[in-house]
């Protein structure tokens, strides 16, 4: 039972052009979402996070949207580089222990 | 700048044997968890400590062990090895129940 999906296993982007990564959570009591970047053989390091009071967050090129009635968040990359390309893991909690994730998409920036 | 570190990084078991991954940070974090990560898949909770002493069940406890006896380490054993079990384990930390910090896995193979 995948509480939080990302439908889109792929994306290609070019470079300079935006990368919208997409992530769908079934669970209305996640009240917390972040965003992880992973390089192969390497683990997932912390993109940007956003709880449930705000519908926005931004650092630098990357900004997450919330959608709280579709349950549904998004995550932009303007402009996008070469350096962008990797694995993006959606993840969501709503006890603040135990963090489910999405399956991931694999973001690749083309020069 | 250790951060998280899990050992070993590769290890190949036979079926029924046993064996620990150990996980250490130095960042004197009190929440520690283990996923599982199953290829195309999003990553899995197995336990997860909230501090010294306290340890929890996550989506895919079993077959699984895990104590908490410091604050710096969190070692996840396998009793009794199974194909099934064959995945990357990735050991994390965080100082709340937020953004995580991972380890860079371990990959373990069950023949």
């Amino acid at each position: 039972d995948q509480q939080v999906k990302q439908n889109s296993p792929s994306l290609s982007v070019q470079e300079g052009r935006i990368s919208i990564l997409n992530c769908d959570y079934t669970n209305s009591m996640f009240d917390y979402f972040l965003w992880y970047k992973k390089y192969p053989a390497e683990g997932p390091t912390f993109l940007i996070s956003i709880s449930s009071i705000k519908d926005k967050n931004e650092d630098g090129r990357f900004t997450v949207f919330l959608n709280k009635s579709a349950k549904h968040l998004s995550l932009h990359i303007v402009p996008s580089q070469p350096g962008d390309s990797a694995v993006y893991f959606c993840a969501a909690s709503g006890n603040g222990n135990q963090f489910y994730f999405g399956t991931g998409t694999s973001l690749t920036v083309i020069p | 700048n250790a951060g998280v570190t899990q050992t070993p990084k590769f290890r190949i078991l036979k079926i029924g044997q046993s064996m620990t991954l150990q996980c250490t940070q130095d960042m004197n974090h009190n929440y520690m968890y283990w996923y599982r990560q199953d290829p195309g898949m999003g990553l899995k909770l197995i336990y997860y400590s909230v501090g010294a002493g306290i340890t929890d069940k996550g989506e895919v406890p079993n077959g699984y062990n895990v104590s908490r006896s410091t604050t710096e380490d969190f070692p996840l054993r396998l009793e009794l090895a199974a194909p099934s079990q064959t995945s990357v384990y990735f050991c994390a930390s965080s100082y709340w129940a937020g953004e995580l910090f991972f380890g860079e896995g371990s990959r373990l193979t069950v023949l």
